[in-house]
């Protein structure tokens, strides 16, 4: 079935280097995806976004690229601060559908 | 802008007993999901509202689940009666209407955390 995965559930990182979270995705249907970040106790907060016509996009310290023919998504941070910390979902939809499917999620620890 | 609003934050219970959650969604949002987050997982939509009509409720566990949102804003969702597997987080989440060529932010609430013993 559909299913949006993400390949290491735990990562850490130094206080100032660059974060790589990856995803993959199943539904070759899908055609926009977004990556959220989850404080403990805290709703999903909406970081980037993208659509299936492009393969990159840049935010304030954040990029996603998007790779069509592997199904995979991924989301760079730069410079990761300790309030980076957190876990990070990617999750997918396509046109016609309204639901969003996430996927599991990576926690993200920041070491100072 | 207010967020979306969820009432309890904490609630415990003992299964098969019946649980019900209050969203406020954000002012002027008309579509309202309910989504389960089991610990260590990503969220799972349950349910959607377009105002007060149902667009998407395939995942919902209609035995034991329900929810409504009568006059399109508040939504409760209520469990009953409920099992230990249903212990998650309960999160509400609004936006506005999507059109066939757009997509629009979904909001989430800070969720209820649900225990069955």
């Amino acid at each position: 079935g559909e299913s949006v995965g993400l390949h290491l559930p735990t990562l850490s990182v130094q206080e100032g280097d660059n974060s790589i979270i990856n995803c993959a995705y199943s539904n070759s249907a899908s055609d926009y995806f977004i990556w959220y970040k989850q404080e403990s106790g805290k709703g999903p907060q909406f970081i980037i976004d993208i659509r299936s016509n492009m393969d990159k996009r840049q935010g304030q310290r954040v990029t996603v690229l998007l790779n069509k023919t592997v199904k995979h998504l991924s989301l760079q941070i730069a410079a990761t601060q300790p309030g980076d910390s957190a876990v990070y979902f990617c999750a997918e939809t396509s046109t016609g559908r309204r639901a969003l499917t996430f996927g599991s999620g990576t926690r993200l620890q920041v070491q100072p | 802008e207010a967020g979306v609003a969820q009432s309890p934050r904490y609630k415990i219970i003992e299964k098969r007993q019946s649980v019900a959650f209050w969203c406020n969604p954000i002012s002027g949002h008309a579509t309202l999901y309910w989504y389960q987050q089991i610990l260590g997982q990503g969220p799972k939509l349950l349910i959607q509202f377009q105002n007060n009509g149902v667009v998407d409720d395939s995942q919902l566990p209609k035995d034991r689940f329900s929810a409504e949102r009568l006059k399109g804003v508040d939504s409760t969702l209520k469990i009953q009666p409920a099992k230990l597997e249903d212990s998650a987080v309960y999160l509400c989440a609004s936006s506005l209407p999507r059109d066939s060529s757009s997509y629009n932010e979904q909001f989430f609430g800070p969720g209820t955390r649900l225990t069955v013993l």
